[in-house]
């Protein structure tokens, strides 16, 4: 069955440092998606991606953040400087169309990510 | 906005017993309603969505649950648990025509004892 595969699957970094999540989404699929899950917390939406372009965003994902589909397959989330309430799991995701329309969105088994 | 509220943070059954995990949502048209279970150390799962096909949805491993409009709710059961059933359990809602995102409950974690 057809997979989001999500790299590195742990990540230590320095506060101040860049850090880059890496995802590759289901191969026919055509919206993608970052969602994190702080420790004890719910799972929430940073941003969906669409046709080369961001076409949505929470206010969570702030200039700090980038995202980025540099080729046909891979999936990237930018933090352009951590900080520690950065920590997290991070959730990959993709889909054929929009949930609003019903469709389904699959997840990766996420990146997790401790700023020391 | 939409949102969903899952009552019970942590419900704990016996094996064999009924499984019964809460969700209601506020939502100001009937929205999409997934469940996704996220067993330790583990991504999120799909067990179910409401896509208005049918009230009474069908899952994996056993699960259910049934959308009530009168009573804003989509809460997910299983007859008999079993111990690997053990994960939490996490609500979400796409409002129509909404845009692309799913917005998730705070999650019930599901404690299954001999």
């Amino acid at each position: 069955e057809p997979e989001v595969t999500q790299t590195p699957s742990h990540q230590v970094t320095q506060m101040g440092q860049e850090v880059i999540l890496r995802c590759v989404p289901i191969s026919n699929h055509l919206y993608f998606y970052w969602y994190r899950q702080i420790l004890g917390q719910k799972v929430e939406f940073l941003v969906s991606f669409y046709n080369n372009e961001i076409s949505e965003k929470s206010e969570i994902f702030d200039d700090q953040f980038s995202v980025e589909r540099p080729d046909g397959s891979n999936f990237t989330l930018k933090i352009r400087s951590t900080k520690l309430e950065d920590s997290a799991m991070y959730f990959c995701a993709s889909s054929e169309g929009q949930p609003s329309s019903g469709n389904t969105i699959y997840f990766g088994e996420g990146s997790w990510l401790t700023v020391v | 906005a939409q949102s969903v509220t899952q009552l019970g943070s942590h419900v704990s059954v016996s094996e064999g017993a009924l499984v019964l995990l809460r969700c209601n949502y506020s939502s100001s048209v009937p929205p999409y309603l997934f469940w996704y279970v996220q067993y330790p150390n583990q991504g999120l799962q799909l067990l179910l969505k409401y896509t208005s096909a049918a009230t009474l949805v069908k899952g994996i491993n056993g699960f259910e649950a049934e959308f009530k409009k009168s009573e804003t709710s989509f809460h997910l059961t299983k007859p008999s648990a079993h111990m690997s059933d053990a994960a939490e359990y996490f609500c979400a809602v796409s409002e129509k025509g909404g845009g692309n995102k799913l917005t998730f409950g705070t999650g019930t974690q599901l404690k299954v004892e001999l």
